[in-house]
């Protein structure tokens, strides 16, 4: 079954204490990106990946990093979490190689608690 | 700042079509009109897409204007499970969400 996978769901830290996000597709998608959603602000793009070892900032990078070491993956990083970045957060990917027009598929999310 | 707008909200009676608006104005030529959903919390679901010609699937149906600066989502039969938050973006590698349109199916 074509999907991205986001681990883990659900997790609840503490400030300062490094944390890592994984994400993982199947479907051999060039491009890949991750989304934080707030309250009352929608979704906001973080930092994006075009293909394996491309990354490029999104608009709300600032505390996030993130890599592209390999084409299903694309980890999101977050070297010293603060409570700001409590949120819920999406993976996604999508095609591109010659299909410059294919949707976004999208993880089913994690939710972030940073105390 | 999003490159569409949409109303905040809108209400649709059950099993009457909804027609859902979003103005995008400075799209450029290239650029496609894309339409997702979310229902809760959970992972956007794409719906739809389209460049300059009308689309329908088996989801629903978009009406993209002939300047292309504005478009209009239809789900022909509105139910229940279609009450979500819905999201035009234009085609970009930064994509950008705005806040989408808020949809209440009334039964």
């Amino acid at each position: 079954e074509a999907q991205v996978t986001q681990n883990p769901r659900y997790l609840i830290t503490v400030t300062g204490k490094k944390l890592t996000v994984t994400c993982s597709q199947n479907m051999n998608h060039e491009y890949m990106s991750w989304y934080r959603q707030d309250p009352g602000l929608g979704l906001r793009q973080i930092y994006y990946s075009m293909n394996v070892e491309v990354t490029d900032k999104g608009d709300v990078p600032e505390g996030y990093k993130v890599s592209r070491k390999e084409k299903r993956n694309f980890p999101l990083i977050l070297e010293s979490p603060s409570p700001n970045q409590t949120s819920l957060y999406f993976c996604a990917s999508r095609q591109d190689r010659g299909h410059s027009n294919q949707p976004q598929h999208f993880g089913d999310g994690t939710r972030l608690s940073i105390l | 700042d999003a490159k569409t707008t949409q109303p905040t909200s809108m209400d649709c009676a059950e099993g009457r079509a909804a027609n859902l608006p979003c103005n995008h104005s400075t799209i450029s030529g290239n650029e496609y009109v894309y339409w997702y959903r979310q229902i809760h919390s959970q992972g956007p679901q794409y719906i739809i897409h389209g460049l300059k010609n009308n689309e329908t699937n088996e989801m629903a149906s978009l009406i993209i204007t002939e300047d292309r600066k504005s478009s209009t989502l239809i789900l022909p039969h509105a139910t229940l499970r279609d009450t979500a938050v819905y999201y035009c973006i234009v085609r970009d590698d930064k994509i950008i969400f705005g806040k989408g349109t808020r949809l209440h199916i009334l039964p």
